[in-house]
């Protein structure tokens, strides 16, 4: 079956450590986006990427970081200088990133400050 | 930027009750969805309209553009549609795949 696959689905960061979740797709689609989800708060758009090798900040992308090197993966890496990491995160795709396409989501990974 | 509010924002029924959760946005948009967050995190897309009605099963989403307001109804509602129902909004124009998300309405449906 197709879909998207994140790992792990829980993950703890201990002070001034880089963690990096990960996102699988086999839908072949182009597009891919990191949410993050706070308790009372609406999604909000860390990174997306619509081709392979490209990708653009979005509305929260400060102490994230992102790569595309190949279609199907897009890890999120949330580095040390990201004060306030815990949240529910999630992934997700469409096929190229256009307007008006249905998005498809992973299972979303809590990450929790130890 | 778009604001997208949902109310109500937690709602309880009786398992075969008629729901309605709303959403309204404050700037025009050309595409709106209806996503569905169930317990486990996992979110499913129900819908994606711009304009009109749309229907699958139990479920039906409407949109009225004029009125920047869309409306998610579940007929026959069962304790499985227990989740969070969360609305997201396309702005128009933007050349960016860039969603609004309002904070989603709580739904438990009792037996």
């Amino acid at each position: 079956d197709g879909g998207i696959t994140q790992s792990p689905k829980y993950l703890f960061r201990k002070e001034g450590q880089n963690v990096t979740l990960s996102c699988e797709q086999n839908l072949n689609h182009d597009a891919m986006y990191w949410y993050r989800q706070d308790p009372g708060q609406g999604l909000r758009l860390i990174y997306y990427s619509q081709i392979v090798n490209d990708f653009q900040k979005g509305d929260i992308a400060e102490g994230y970081s992102v790569s595309r090197e190949k279609k199907e993966s897009f890890p999120l890496t949330v580095t040390s200088a990201q004060k306030n990491p815990t949240a529910f995160y999630l992934c997700a795709s469409s096929i190229s990133g256009r307007a008006n396409e249905k998005l498809f989501f992973g299972s979303g990974t809590q990450l929790s400050v130890l | 930027k778009n604001e997208v509010e949902q109310s109500p924002q937690n709602l309880t029924a009786q398992e075969g009750e008629f729901i309605t959760i709303n959403c309204s946005y404050s700037v025009g948009i050309s595409a709106l969805h209806w996503l569905q967050q169930h317990p486990g995190g996992g979110i499913v897309s129900l819908f994606m309209l711009s304009s009109g009605k749309k229907k699958h099963g139990r479920l039906i989403a409407t949109i009225n553009i004029q009125e920047k307001h869309s409306s998610l109804h579940i007929t026959a509602s069962h304790p499985r549609d227990s989740a969070v129902y969360i609305c997201a909004v396309m702005n128009s124009g933007g050349s960016n795949y860039k969603l609004t998300f309002g904070k989603g309405t709580l739904l438990t449906v009792n037996p």
